[in-house]
């Protein structure tokens, strides 16, 4: 089946500093979507991208949809205690209705 | 903001039970899925639904799970005979229609279903 390799698996940084996350796959996606998940929560949707080469913000989070279509990463920028969570992308392939999610990146963020 | 609901948010049972877990979708929502995520790994799918018949489903998703939308607003996953290794969160996700913002899937809280 299709994966997702999500780097780096955990991350600890000191509040301030940016973040930078990548998922990569032999598979070609239509669309790649970051989610955030914290404890005991669902996952929140935080980027969507559509197109291959797109570029995308949403806050202090910037999300790429590669131009080969199998990859995408997420940067945080200035991050603050609030954003501890683990981050998940997915990918969306054409002509089928699930997600295929990676493991997951965990970040920490020390005040 | 209209958000998916799940209840309940934790189901404990025994193991060869039956269990339902319940899920109400984002009110204008024409595609309803169920995942699961065991402790500590990734996010699996299991199915898809639409126009009241599942459009795809995973190699989990044997026949020991069914999907039903016996209302307007509910949507229910039932487990038929609960293993062990069913032990998991399970997110319910629903999506619009239109290739637009909302053209993605958003996911409930989670129900924990912990077989003993």
């Amino acid at each position: 089946g299709q994966q997702l390799n999500q780097s780096p698996q955990s991350m600890f940084i000191q509040e301030g500093e940016d973040v930078s996350m990548n998922c990569t796959s032999s598979s070609i996606f239509n669309t790649w979507l970051w989610y955030k998940q914290e404890p005991g929560e669902g996952p929140v949707l935080l980027i969507a991208l559509y197109k291959a080469g797109e570029l995308t913000s949403n806050g202090r989070l910037t999300a790429q949809f590669g131009i080969t279509r199998k990859d995408s990463f997420l940067n945080i920028s200035a991050s603050i205690p609030s954003d501890v969570g683990i981050y998940f992308c997915a990918g969306q392939l054409g002509g089928s209705e699930k997600l295929v999610f990676g493991k997951g990146t965990k970040l920490t963020v020390n005040p | 903001e209209p958000e998916v609901t799940q209840t309940p948010s934790h189901q404990v049972t025994q193991m060869g039970q039956e269990v339902i877990l319940r899920c109400v979708p984002i009110s204008n929502h024409l595609y309803f899925y169920w995942y699961r995520q065991i402790l500590g790994q990734k996010v699996e799918f299991l199915v898809s639904f639409y126009n009241n018949e599942i459009s795809e489903k995973s190699e989990i998703f044997d026949d020991q799970f069914s999907v039903e939308r016996p209302d307007g607003s509910n949507f229910t996953l039932k487990i038929r005979s609960t293993k062990l290794e069913d032990s998991a969160m399970y997110f319910c996700a629903s999506r619009g229609m239109t290739r637009t913002s909302t053209d993605t899937q958003y996911f409930g809280p989670g129900t924990r279903l912990t077989v003993l």
